[in-house]
């Protein structure tokens, strides 16, 4: 049962344009959220993080939007640029054990000049 | 450098083998976690270990197996190897909770 979905393995934008990733999880008792950014032959590396009792969190260039009632999450990234191809995971946590992170299957995002 | 070390990089062997994959987390950090990525996949928890102690198990097959040690590194014991099993797998470390683990680079495996 994969309870962190993210329905689009890949994504190509132009540089300069809006990056939108998205992110569907299924369990109600998840209340905090990551975005992991993984380059080819590195670990993921955090990117940016939200907790339930916000809908939205804003790092540079990186947003993250959670609806709880949809239990939905996406990360926006404005310009986009090339270094900022990756791929990118979502991560979630909460409930009985609280440390243990549940990832997504990743979105592959392309950033062309 | 993230501060988590894995050891090997690269890990080819043949089915029915055994391996140990080594993690020596991040400075002060006391939770361990191990992760395995295949093709095409997400990465699935496999177990976490906490100051020595396991403290959340994942999808582990019985074949595998893990331990932290006192100095906290941790080792992944996978045996019976078996063609399915090659993929990445990762370790992450963290102080404690899921306030943004570190990961390490990862070994990747191939079972021939």
């Amino acid at each position: 049962d994969q309870q962190v979905k993210q329905n689009s393995p890949s994504l190509s934008v132009q540089e300069g344009r809006i990056s939108i990733l998205n992110c569907d999880y299924t369990n109600s008792m998840f209340d905090y959220f990551l975005w992991y950014k993984k380059y080819p032959a590195e670990g993921p590396t955090f990117l940016i993080s939200i907790s339930s009792i916000k809908d939205k969190n804003e790092d540079g260039r990186f947003t993250v939007f959670l609806n709880k009632s949809a239990k939905h999450l996406s990360l926006h990234i404005v310009p986009s640029q090339p270094g900022d191809s990756a791929v990118y995971f979502c991560a979630a946590s909460g409930g009985v054990n609280t440390d243990k992170l549940i990832f997504g299957t990743g979105t592959r995002l392309q950033v062309f000049p | 450098d993230s501060g988590v070390t894995q050891t090997p990089k690269h890990l080819i062997t043949a089915t029915g083998q055994r391996v140990t994959l080594r993690c020596s987390p991040r400075s002060g950090d006391l939770s361990v976690y191990w992760y395995q990525q295949s093709l095409d996949q997400g990465l699935q928890f496999l177990i976490q270990y906490y100051n020595g102690e396991e403290r959340a198990k994942g999808n582990i097959l019985e074949r595998f197996s893990a331990q932290q040690f006192p100095d906290l590194h941790s080792e992944l014991n996978l045996s019976s190897l078996e063609l399915g099993d090659s993929a990445l797998y990762f370790c992450a470390s963290s102080v404690v909770g899921s306030e943004g683990y570190t990961f390490g680079s990862g070994t990747r495996l191939t079972v021939v």
